[in-house]
């Protein structure tokens, strides 16, 4: 079966840092950009960053740029974000997601994680 | 403030068929195709559509999706009680090098 299962959520103080995990299963782990996704309470999704398959390409939401490491474990099937100098509005459910080529020439988030919670707050 | 526009709310009656907006710009709608998903309270998103009107296998054909210049539609019919969620849309966005979404439509089946 294909999975996505996140891992490291908590409560954080501002200004601290967590690293999240997504362990995939199911799938030729390498063959796919891997991308994260938030959603603070009550509001919608907002796209934080993604990463090639070999891990050579790297991009962030302006929002998390400088602060936010996304990175990958080819050997271990897991994707992982490492966050840094967290702030409430940080705060949010964080999803992976992987990101599927189409024969029509479109990418789309085909499988998601079920989401771990993160809570920046003193 | 989203970078994809949609309306906050959307409702109808079983059976009818309603339509969901998702407006950007040319630097994503009007340059790359549009997703969307929904969400259940409580649960993951999960793809409804992908290159701006293909359903992904497994999605009933009642939902349909559409792109015209820089916006785009999503069209459910024979609407069912099931279908009451939260409706996103996404493009990627060429000028800001990643992708976008809309801020969500709840749909409400009365």
């Amino acid at each position: 079966e294909v999975q996505l299962v996140e891992s490291g959520g908590g409560l954080v103080q501002p200004g601290g840092s967590l690293r999240l995990s997504c362990a995939a299963s199911g799938f030729t782990f390498s063959s796919y950009w891997m991308h994260w996704v938030r959603q603070a309470p009550g509001k919608g999704l907002v796209w934080v960053s993604r990463i090639h398959g070999d891990g050579s390409s790297t991009n962030y939401a302006d929002s998390v740029q400088g602060r936010f490491t996304i990175s990958r474990d080819n050997a271990k099937n897991t994707l992982y974000l490492q966050m840094n100098s967290l702030r409430a509005e940080d705060t949010a459910v964080y999803y992976c997601a992987r990101s599927y080529y189409y024969d029509s020439g479109s990418y789309a988030f085909d499988i998601w994680g079920q989401g771990t919670m993160v809570t920046v707050s003193s | 403030q989203s970078v994809l526009t949609q309306p906050p709310s959307a409702s109808g009656t079983p059976g009818q068929r309603v339509t969901i907006s998702c407006s950007g710009s040319g630097s994503n709608i009007g340059s790359n195709t549009v997703n969307w998903y929904h969400q259940l309270p409580g649960a993951a998103p999960k793809l409804l559509i992908y290159g701006s009107s293909q359903r992904p296998s497994g999605v009933p054909d009642r939902f349909s999706g559409s792109k015209s210049g820089t916006s785009a539609s999503l069209a459910i019919s024979g609407l069912q009680s099931e279908d009451e969620a939260d409706y996103y849309c996404a493009a990627w966005d060429d000028s800001l090098d990643g992708w976008v979404f809309g801020g969500g439509t709840k749909l409400t089946v009365l």
